[in-house]
Order: C-alpha cells, then sequence, then structure tokens
C-alpha cells in the first residue's frame, strides 16, 4: 500500500540553525501539506501546496519557513532560524485531490531544537 | 474565531462494547469531516471521512454527521485493546483550500 515517508525520523539541531524536513508523498497524489505538533498540543497546519506553489499558508508559517518541491518525488520543509519553540513533530501529508480529499500522514519528524 | 471541539477523555470503554466519540464544530460552511487515529508518539492515521449528513460505516466504525446541530460522532463498535489510541476530529472549512483544522483527540482506553 502506498504510503508518505519522511526524513529524518529524528533531527537534533542548535537554536538558529537551518534545517530541512524531507517528504516523498504518495506517488499519484498532487496536493502536499505541511502540519506540526507541539507535545501534548493539537495537530496544526502550515502550508498547502500544489501545483508547484503554495496554496494557503497559516499564521504559524511566516517568513522562517519555506517549501519546495525540488524534483518530482520529494517535498521539502525548511526553517530557515530555528528557535527553541519550533520544537515539535513535523508530519507531512499528501492528497489526491484538493479541498476535502483525504489526506494522508507521513511518520512524521521528531525536531528538537536545543 | 472557527472551533474544533472534543472531550479530552479518556474515555474508558470495555473490550467489546460500543465507543462513542462526539466532536462539535464552529462553522456552518463545512464540508468535509475526518476522523483520524492517533497512537502515542506516533502519526494520525486515517480511520474515516464523512462528508454529507447521515451514517457511514466502514468495519466496525460508524461515522454520524448531523450539520444542522454542527456535529460529528464516530462509533466503534466490538471495542479491541488495539482500539486504545487518541481519536482526532478534523474539519476542511468550505472557504478554505485543504487545510485541515484538528480537534484536541479524545484518548480512548479499551480495558480488557
Amino acid at each position: 500500500e502506498p504510503e508518505v515517508t519522511q526524513t529524518p525520523s529524528h533531527q537534533v539541531t542548535q537554536m538558529g540553525q537551518e534545517v530541512i524536513l524531507r517528504c516523498v508523498p504518495i506517488s499519484n497524489h498532487l496536493y502536499f501539506y505541511w502540519y506540526r505538533q507541539i507535545l501534548g498540543q493539537k495537530v496544526e497546519f502550515l502550508v498547502s501546496f500544489y501545483n508547484n506553489e503554495i496554496s494557503e499558508k497559516s499564521e504559524i508559517f511566516d517568513d522562517q519557513f519555506s517549501v519546495e518541491r525540488p524534483d518530482g518525488s520529494n517535498f521539502t520543509l525548511k526553517i530557515r532560524s530555528t528557535k527553541l519553540e519550533d520544537s515539535a513533530m513535523y508530519f507531512c501529508a499528501s492528497s489526491g485531490t484538493s479541498g476535502g480529499n483525504e489526506q494522508f500522514f507521513g511518520p512524521g519528524t521528531r525536531l528538537t531544537v536545543l | 474565531q472557527k472551533e474544533v471541539e472534543q472531550n479530552s477523555g479518556p474515555l474508558s470503554v470495555p473490550e467489546g462494547a460500543i465507543a462513542s466519540l462526539n466532536c462539535t464544530y464552529s462553522d456552518r460552511v463545512s464540508q468535509s469531516f475526518f476522523w483520524y487515529r492517533q497512537y502515542s508518539g506516533k502519526s494520525p492515521e486515517l480511520i474515516m471521512s464523512i462528508y454529507s449528513n447521515g451514517d457511514k460505516e466502514d468495519g466496525r466504525f460508524t461515522a454520524q454527521l448531523n450539520k444542522a446541530s454542527q456535529y460529528v460522532s464516530l462509533l466503534i463498535r466490538d471495542s479491541q485493546p488495539s482500539d486504545s489510541a487518541t481519536y482526532l476530529c478534523a474539519v476542511n472549512w468550505g472557504d478554505s483550500w485543504g487545510k485541515l483544522q484538528f480537534g484536541a483527540g479524545t484518548q480512548v482506553v479499551v480495558t480488557p
């Protein structure tokens, strides 16, 4: 069964450093998303991406964040200068169609900022 | 401010019984509703989607949607210890492009 994959599973970084989180969405999906979940809190939407453009982003997704689809399979989230409060689980998701279609989540990357 | 509300639990359910989970939402424009299961330390796993009023059944799971009353529920029949997890309600608002807004989740504990 096709699934979303993410690497690394755990990333530890120093405050102020740049990190890139990687995702490989389900192969025939066209819509991609990043969410995050701070420990003990709700899953929060960050950004949606379609046709090489951001479709929607949340208030969390400020200038420190960027997304890219560098090739036909990868989808990346970059945080330019990490803060302590960026420590969270970051989930990539993909869906076959837009809007209300079902989104399938990857296993997540645990980001720890020291 | 649009809200998705769930009772945090824990909801304790004897093995073999029915677990009933509720979710209310604040905006009448909502189009799509989803239930995810999340085991501790893991990612959300899609269980059910529901888009129109009424019931939708998939195996031991039944989702119920009532748009007039702005709630969506999930029933788990014949609960098993492996159903012990946090169940997340997620809503795609009609004026949003694909964004899911999640509730805080209801923790379910199935006791043997």
